[in-house]
């Protein structure tokens, strides 16, 4: 079973509706990740977490909100959905302690579209 | 703040040599990545370097690590096909998220 998962993996929404994505790991992280992908653009942070008490803003946060429910969930959620918010989402987790060199393990990925 | 660039495309021969490369501006970077990211897959992790190493090397593939320019270079011996894909740079400056480029989409070409 996959460590890291996204669901939906795909999304079609249409403007102004509100979206949830959702992430679960498995491997017992403190920290989470939200980024989304633009073709050109690469990755973009968009919030992030340290531990379940802890959210902090990533470059682009502005039109998502996030919650960590748990350890090992980790939610964003897009209040008012408009067309420029269609790219593709991961979710990534890493721990310090678990490795030295801090790798991030992302999931597969959420395909959004906005119409 | 910090930043990482890299070219956006790359195309090779199968059995060339590729060379990625990639510069950042965070001369405090603990460690630097190599992400390799498959169609329709999220990211994995490549290969990585710690700072105080200029070279790393691992079956085909050699990560260069020029501190004093901040140029970071990936190089696949023999490619083929299946390496495929975009590539990440990503740097780690200490206790915040990892900083990554733009990727570069590697094309081989049978």
């Amino acid at each position: 079973d996959a460590d890291v998962t996204q669901t939906p993996r795909n999304r079609i929404t249409k403007t102004g509706k509100r979206i949830m994505l959702e992430c679960s790991q498995t491997k017992g992280h403190d920290r989470m990740y939200w980024y989304r992908q633009d073709p050109g653009l690469g990755l973009r942070l968009i919030y992030y977490s340290f531990d379940v008490k802890d959210i902090n803003k990533g470059e682009i946060s502005d039109g998502y909100s996030v919650s960590r429910q748990a350890q090992a969930k980790f939610s964003l959620s897009l209040e008012s959905a408009i067309p420029n918010q269609t790219a593709l989402y991961f979710c990534a987790t890493s721990d310090p302690t678990d490795t030295a060199y801090n790798e991030q393990f992302f999931g597969p990925g959420t395909r959004l579209t906005v119409l | 703040g910090e930043d990482v660039e890299q070219s956006l495309f790359l195309s090779v021969r199968e059995g060339d040599s590729s060379v990625i490369n990639c510069t950042y501006t965070d001369s405090s970077s603990t460690y630097l990545y190599w992400y390799k990211q498959e169609p329709g897959a999220g990211l994995q992790l490549l290969t990585y370097i710690f700072s105080n190493m200029d070279m790393k090397q691992d079956q085909r593939l050699t990560v260069l690590l020029n501190k004093k320019d901040k140029h970071l270079s990936l190089r696949i011996a023999d490619t083929q096909t299946g390496d495929s894909a975009i590539y990440f740079c990503a740097e780690n400056a200490g206790n915040t998220p990892l900083v990554f480029g733009k990727g570069t989409r590697l094309s081989v070409i049978a």
